[in-house]
């Protein structure tokens, strides 16, 4: 069956250090992959998403890349933020509606 | 839009109480999905609707869970009765799907359920 595989956090790095979140996926079809994420207390909420192979979603300075090659979509930012500090959830559709999420990677960004 | 609204924002109850959440999904979106999260498990798929019918509940627990969606702007999780290990936030997410799988979905802000 679908299933996503993140790595395993806390991540926990300095302000404007370069962040990469790996994620890869198991999945039948061309699923449409997904990056959301959790800021402390809220639900979570789109950071972004590629429908095709090599598509790049991108929103707020993050990054990723669906490889269909590597069946991946690693999340990247060049320069993280205090602000940046929540948890991240790698995603992928399925035919049938439902989302599949990764078991989420918290991240942590010290001044 | 308002977004996702669920009520109570808290609830705080006793083991063998029953529990009532709430969700008003975002005006016009055909799809409902309840979740739940722990520390323990993350986040699980409990059960989802689309245009009002529950398409896949293989994530309920057990039988003392319950949810219905009567039209498409309410939909209610009810566990009865309640008890420690149901402890957790439970989120409702609404979507709208079009033809060839899941669009994005919209969270709302969560439900931190306590059973004391």
């Amino acid at each position: 069956g679908n299933s996503v595989t993140q790595m395993e956090g806390p991540v926990t790095l300095s302000e404007e250090a370069f962040l990469t979140i790996n994620c890869t996926y198991t999945a039948t079809g061309y699923p449409s992959l997904f990056w959301y994420v959790q800021y402390p207390g809220e639900g979570l909420q789109l950071l972004l998403k590629a429908t095709k192979a090599d598509d790049k979603g991108s929103n707020k300075g993050f990054e990723a890349t669906y490889r269909k090659e590597t069946t991946s979509f690693h999340l990247e930012k060049g320069s993280v933020q205090v602000s940046d500090s929540a948890v991240y959830f790698c995603a992928l559709s399925g035919r049938t509606g439902k989302l599949i999420f990764g078991q989420g990677t918290t991240l942590q960004v010290k001044p | 839009d308002a977004g996702v609204i669920q009520s109570p924002r808290h609830e705080v109850t006793e083991m063998g109480q029953e529990v009532t959440l709430r969700c008003k999904p975002i005006s016009g979106h055909n799809s409902l999905f309840w979740y739940r999260q722990t520390m323990m498990r993350g986040l699980e798929l409990l059960i989802y609707f689309n245009n009002n019918v529950p398409i896949d509940d293989s994530g309920m627990p057990e039988d003392r869970f319950s949810a219905k969606m009567p039209n498409a702007s309410f939909s209610t999780l009810k566990i009865q009765p309640s008890e420690p290990r149901d402890s957790a936030v439970y989120f409702c997410a609404s979507s709208l799907d079009g033809s060839g799988g899941a669009g994005e979905q919209f969270f709302g802000p969560g439900t931190r359920l306590t059973v004391l």
